[in-house]
């Protein structure tokens, strides 16, 4: 149980254009995702906290109007990258926590998205 | 502030020998602490979760072990193999906002 997908795995995209990163909980209902980014050779840093319905939360820096998040559905959470540029090009990992889960601050996480800008 | 940080930054062993691998944390109050595996341009495996009331847990070959009071965990892994070569990343859960802090991760590469 407990497994989180992410879509698409790999995606190469023009400077300029948009693109739009789908996260996914498969067998349980994620009330809360989280949004990651990982450059080469360092650890994540959370860009934002979305919760089901509601407007999410962004991390100190994180331009909001350029990372748009929507968490419409208690499993899918979308992550879009509009007018992309080669400095956007990383590792994103988004994760979920269910809180039907007895230890409901456990966060399961997607396998990633890696996104190169050219 | 939560500080995580890892120590060695990379690490090279011949395979079979025994290793640790070491996370230290400025905050004692987490919730919990977690130590992840990632392979090169892969994402994220979970390997061991330390509740903060806990003080290791084992799975095979890992055991880590967590000293919430000295801000110190250890993962310890037994008779390596070139399997084993990976990043290893802890993390730790904050009480107060139930964000994860994490660590810059160790690189181990394990020499047939």
């Amino acid at each position: 149980g407990a497994v989180v997908s992410q879509h698409p795995s790999r995606v190469i995209c023009k400077s300029g254009t948009s693109v739009k990163i789908e996260c996914r909980s498969l067998d349980f209902q994620a009330t809360t995702m989280f949004w990651y980014r990982q450059f080469p050779k360092k650890s994540l840093m959370l860009m934002a906290t979305s919760n089901e319905g509601s407007k999410a939360t962004y991390e100190q820096g994180v331009e909001k109007d350029k990372f748009l998040i929507n968490h419409a559905s208690l499993t899918l959470s979308t992550l879009t990258v509009t007018s992309a540029h080669p400095e956007d090009s990383s590792f994103y990992i988004c994760s979920a926590n269910d809180l039907r889960l007895a230890d409901y601050n456990e966060q399961f996480f997607g396998p990633g998205t890696r996104l190169t800008v050219l | 502030k939560q500080e995580v940080t890892q120590i060695p930054a990379a690490l090279s062993v011949p395979e079979g020998e025994n290793l640790v691998l070491n996370c230290s944390f400025t905050d004692s109050a987490i919730y919990n602490l977690q130590w992840f595996r990632q392979d090169p341009g892969k994402g994220l495996t979970s390997l061991l979760l330390i509740q903060s009331s806990q003080r290791e847990q084992t799975s095979g070959r890992l055991n880590a072990s967590l000293d919430k009071s000295s801000g110190r965990s250890t993962l310890y892994i037994a008779a390596s193999q070139p399997g084993d070569s990976a990043t290893y990343l802890c993390t730790v859960l904050m009480d107060s906002n139930y964000q994860l802090i994490w660590g810059a991760g160790t690189k181990l590469i394990i020499k047939p």
